[in-house]
């Protein structure tokens, strides 16, 4: 149990367009999800925190305005870019919780490049 | 903020040997956990220890142990008997309730066959 799916793996988009990722919990529900970012050889940072039913809350320094966090539903949580640009490229990796301390599972991670 | 330090971008260790990984970490909380992640080339993140601060047992699953000295704030994770499937990157991670995370910048794993 406990699967996290995360679509797509890769992506590329033009400069200036949008592009969503999907987070789906596959076997249970996910009262919240995470949306982590990593560049080439370095760590995860967490970007945002996502609730169902309400806004997400973002770490100090991430756009809310670029990066739109949606959770619309206890299975699914979308990441938008929006207006990417090259130095949007990146992995990213959500992470969904079923609550209280049961841990949590890790997406298999989208490649995005911004040409 | 909290901050989690690996000091060791790079490790290698010899096949069937023990290898030790460092990490620390600076926080203000007196409850928190700690965990180890494991990252292959495939990029997805593998959970292979954790621990939680209010805990003074050191945890240990299999060939995986820590060594967790909360006044230092100093979480190592020990492998013992390395396999060449352990090769990979290594996050130590912090996290103030058990679910959203902070990274260290990682340690590059090599296992010498």
């Amino acid at each position: 149990g406990a699967v996290v799916s995360q679509h797509p793996s890769r992506v590329i988009c033009k400069s200036g367009t949008s592009v969503k990722i999907e987070c789906r919990s596959l076997d249970f529900q996910a009262t919240t999800m995470f949306w982590y970012r990593q560049f080439p050889k370095q760590s995860l940072m967490l970007m945002a925190t996502s609730n169902e039913g309400s806004k997400a809350t973002y770490e100090q320094g991430v756009e809310k305005d670029k990066f739109l966090i949606n959770h619309a539903s206890l299975t699914l949580s979308t990441l938008t870019v929006t207006s990417a640009h090259p130095e949007d490229s990146s992995f990213y990796i959500c992470s969904a919780s079923k609550g209280g301390w049961y841990g949590y599972t890790f997406g298999s991670g989208t490649r995005l490049t911004v040409v | 903020a909290q901050t989690v330090t690996q000091s060791q971008p790079e490790m290698s260790v010899q096949e069937a040997e023990t290898v030790t990984l460092s990490c620390t970490y600076d926080t203000s909380e007196s409850d928190y956990y700690l965990f180890w992640y494991k990252q292959p080339p495939s990029r997805q993140m593998i959970l292979v220890i954790r621990q939680e601060a209010y805990k003074q047992q050191n945890a240990t699953e299999n060939r995986f142990s820590v060594n967790f000295q909360k006044a230092a704030k100093s979480f190592s994770l020990k492998i013992s008997d390395s396999q060449l499937g352990d090769a990979a990157m290594y996050f130590c991670a912090y996290s103030p309730t058990g679910n959203q995370f902070y990274f260290g910048t990682g340690t590059s794993l090599t296992v010498i066959p």
